[in-house]
């Protein structure tokens, strides 16, 4: 059974703190890609990597950074949260060219 | 800017009805992807429609495309409760890759 695994489901943080969402994928996928959630808003690419090492921006990059240092694990990392970062945030993981996707569970996060 | 615009966003139908969801977008793409999200979960990848004219169904759902209308349709027949959930749909543009851009998504309920 394929599986897109998320570190925590829910997570509360304060302003200021380092923040990291991890994300693993046992489906040995290039692609990995991280969204965030809101309501009225849809999902939001934030990053995508399509290799080891490799990332491009999406459309909301904006204080956030990520690491993809193996193939199977993509990590998201609020630099500095604020509170409109406050969101679930969705992971993602696909072959090339998009075929099929396979989300994560979701994280919530709550920046207080 | 590619657009992808989702209608209704909110429909509420009884049982034993069918109506369709429509999923229009801004771009040249010949590549459209449905989801399911039920609440509190992730998403569940419904179909993938890879050209023009492409038309998949399963059970009570039945999808298409006409990438000339830059359209997709997500029919549902008689439906039923355990189709409540929120519908997104998702185009993957000719240039961009492996980035798919996501509809604000239509939260559907079925009343029995």
């Amino acid at each position: 059974d394929v599986k897109v695994t998320q570190s925590s489901r829910y997570l509360v943080k304060r302003t200021g703190e380092k923040v990291f969402l991890e994300c693993v994928q046992d489906m040995d996928h290039e692609n990995m890609f991280w969204y965030r959630q809101d309501p009225g808003l849809g999902l939001r690419l934030i990053y995508f990597s399509y290799d080891v090492k490799m990332k491009e921006k999406g459309d909301i990059p904006e204080g956030y950074s990520v690491s993809r240092e193996k193939k199977e694990r993509f990590s998201l990392i609020l630099e500095s949260a604020s509170t409109n970062q406050t969101s679930m945030y969705l992971c993602a993981s696909s072959l090339p060219l998009a075929q099929r996707g396979f989300f994560g569970p979701g994280t919530r996060l709550t920046v207080l | 800017e590619l657009k992808v615009e989702q209608n209704p966003l909110f429909l509420s139908m009884q049982e034993g009805k069918n109506y369709t969801i429509y999923c229009n977008y801004s771009t040249t793409s010949d590549r459209l992807y449905w989801y399911r999200q039920d609440p509190g979960k992730s998403l569940e990848s419904l179909f993938v429609l890879l050209s023009n004219g492409a038309v998949k169904q399963e059970g009570r759902l039945m999808a298409s495309l006409d990438t000339k209308a830059r359209l997709s349709t997500l029919h549902i027949t008689a439906a039923v409760h355990d189709l409540s959930a929120t519908y997104f749909c998702a185009v993957l543009p000719e240039t961009s890759g492996s980035r798919l851009t996501f509809g604000e998504g239509t939260q559907l309920t079925v009343n029995p």
